[in-house]
């Protein structure tokens, strides 16, 4: 079955401190992973993808094929960081994509 | 960048009655639209695919009846929630897609009470 997890429903830390947020998936093919961003009343954008391998706003997602991993790092959390991250796969590469159930990150000073 | 909108950002309507809800692209044409659904704390459950032109295609378990979809020009789409009953409240959000590109850019979402 075709599935993403996102185990972590709240994740909070302090500003500075590193933050991962874990995202495993279940798919038989070649994943193509997202990372979206819902900040506070604004709606979902995309974040990151990975197959660019960029960096955004400090955050960058390595896929683990052997782990089906597709975590979300960032080494120096800030308070603007705050927000809701959905991660997701997109299903048979046609833009169908599965959410996760998304992961508050509540950074404090 | 690319905008996305949604009209209304909420409504409230009586059980039994229709609601309509538009997406559009503000500044770049969506070949293809996608509409999700979102109960409160839960994740985007993608409902339906439209692709300009053609009859849209739904997921397992969501009836093509009573979510009625129609994607009659590049910058707009429509999701007509017909006959609606409590259970059908939720926040809808659709998302659209360009041609030359698979980034799915989402709308703001339109939240639906139904009394």
């Amino acid at each position: 079955a075709q599935r993403v997890t996102q185990p972590e429903k709240l994740l909070s830390v302090f500003k500075g401190a590193p933050v991962e947020l874990k995202c495993n998936y279940s798919y038989s093919g070649s994943p193509e992973l997202f990372w979206y961003v819902q900040y506070s009343r604004q709606r979902l954008q995309l974040l990151l993808r990975h197959i660019s391998r960029e960096s955004i706003k400090g955050f960058t997602a390595d896929l683990n094929k052997g782990e089906t991993s597709f975590h979300l790092k960032k080494p120096f959390a800030q308070e603007e960081d705050s927000a809701m991250y959905y991660c997701a796969l997109n299903r048979n590469q046609g833009g169908k994509l599965i959410f996760g159930q998304g992961t508050e990150l509540s950074v404090k000073p | 960048g690319a905008v996305v909108s949604q009209h209304p950002s909420w409504v409230i309507c009586k059980s039994g009655t229709s609601v309509k809800i538009e997406c559009r692209s503000l500044d770049f044409q969506a070949t293809t639209m996608f509409w999700y659904r979102q109960f409160p704390k839960q994740s985007l459950m993608l409902m339906a695919t439209s692709n300009e032109g053609s009859k849209a295609t739904y997921e397992q378990g969501v009836e093509k009846d009573k979510f009625l979809i129609n994607h009659a020009s590049l910058t707009l789409s429509t999701l007509t929630v017909t006959s609606a009953h409590p259970e059908d409240s939720s926040f809808y959000i659709c998302s659209a897609r360009g041609s030359n590109t698979d980034t799915q850019y989402f709308g703001p979402g339109t939240r639906l009470t139904v009394l």
